[in-house]
C-alpha cells in the first residue's frame, strides 16, 4: 500500500524550531518530487516546499524561505522539514504530499501532522 | 506571483445536480491545473490533474475542462459523498498555488 506518514509536530515557541519527517512506502521514493503543503486553521492550503526525486532541485515558497528547509534521505524512503525562527503564522497542519509522474499532480498525502506555534 | 480565484466560495445544491465550479489564474498557465476534495479534518484528495485528466480510482461524474486562465470542474450528478471543499491548484516545476476553495453544501 501506498502510503505517507507524518511525524514530529507539536508545541514550538516563538522563534524557536522544529523538525518534520515524513516516511513513505509502497513505491519507489528515489523516483519522486516530494513536498510539504500546509494548511492554517480554516484556511486552505498553502504549498511550502518541493525537493525533486535525487535531492537535486529544491524549491521554497517566499514566507518560509531562508527559515525552513526541505530534505530527503532516499536510504530512509523519508523526507524532512526543518522549520526554524517559528512564527505564530507557521501554526498549522503539515501535509508531505508525492508529486506524480510528469503531469499527474500530488496524487499521494500524509495524513498531517499538527504545528502550534505559541509562547 | 500568479493568483488562483475560485467562484462561487460556497455552494449549495440537492442530489442529482449538475454542479460547476469555476477557477481562474491571474495569467497563463496552459493546462497545468489541478481540482482538489478535502472533507473535514482529512488531506486534500487529488481529482483532476493537467486540467481534464480523471485521477485514477475518482469516480466519472467528476470531469475539469479548461486552459490558459479559465477552468472548470464538473459534478455530473451530485452524490451525498461530493460534500466538502473543492480546490484548484496551479503547479509548476518550481511552485504550487492554491485557490482559495468552494465549500459545497448538499
Amino acid at each position: 500500500e501506498v502510503q505517507l506518514v507524518e511525524s514530529g509536530g507539536g508545541l514550538g515557541q516563538p522563534g524557536g524550531s522544529l523538525r518534520l519527517s515524513c516516511a513513505a512506502s509502497g513505491f519507489v521514493f528515489s523516483n519522486y518530487k516530494m513536498n510539504w503543503v500546509r494548511q492554517a486553521p480554516g484556511k486552505g492550503p498553502e504549498w511550502v516546499a518541493s525537493i525533486s526525486g535525487s535531492g537535486s532541485m529544491i524549491y521554497h515558497s517566499d514566507p518560509v524561505q531562508g527559515r525552513f528547509t526541505i530534505s530527503r534521505d532516499n536510504a530512509k524512503n523519508s523526507v524532512y522539514l526543518q522549520m526554524n525562527s517559528l512564527r505564530a503564522e507557521d501554526t498549522a497542519v503539515y501535509y508531505c504530499a508525492r508529486k506524480g509522474p510528469i503531469e499527474a499532480g500530488m496524487d499521494v498525502w500524509g495524513q498531517g501532522t499538527a504545528v502550534t506555534v505559541s509562547s | 506571483d500568479i493568483q488562483m480565484t475560485q467562484s462561487p466560495s460556497t455552494l449549495s445544491a440537492s442530489i442529482g445536480d449538475r454542479v460547476t465550479i469555476t477557477c481562474r489564474a491571474s495569467q497563463n498557465v496552459r493546462t497545468w491545473l489541478a481540482w482538489f476534495q478535502q472533507k473535514p479534518g482529512k488531506a486534500p484528495k487529488l481529482l483532476i490533474y493537467k486540467a481534464s485528466n480523471l485521477e485514477s480510482g475518482v469516480p466519472s461524474r467528476f470531469s475539469g475542462s479548461g486552459s490558459g486562465t479559465e477552468f472548470t470542474l464538473t459534478i455530473s450528478s451530485l452524490q451525498p459523498d461530493d460534500f466538502g471543499t473543492y480546490y484548484c491548484q496551479h503547479y509548476s516545476t518550481y511552485s504550487y498555488t492554491f485557490g482559495l476553495g468552494t465549500k459545497l453544501e448538499i
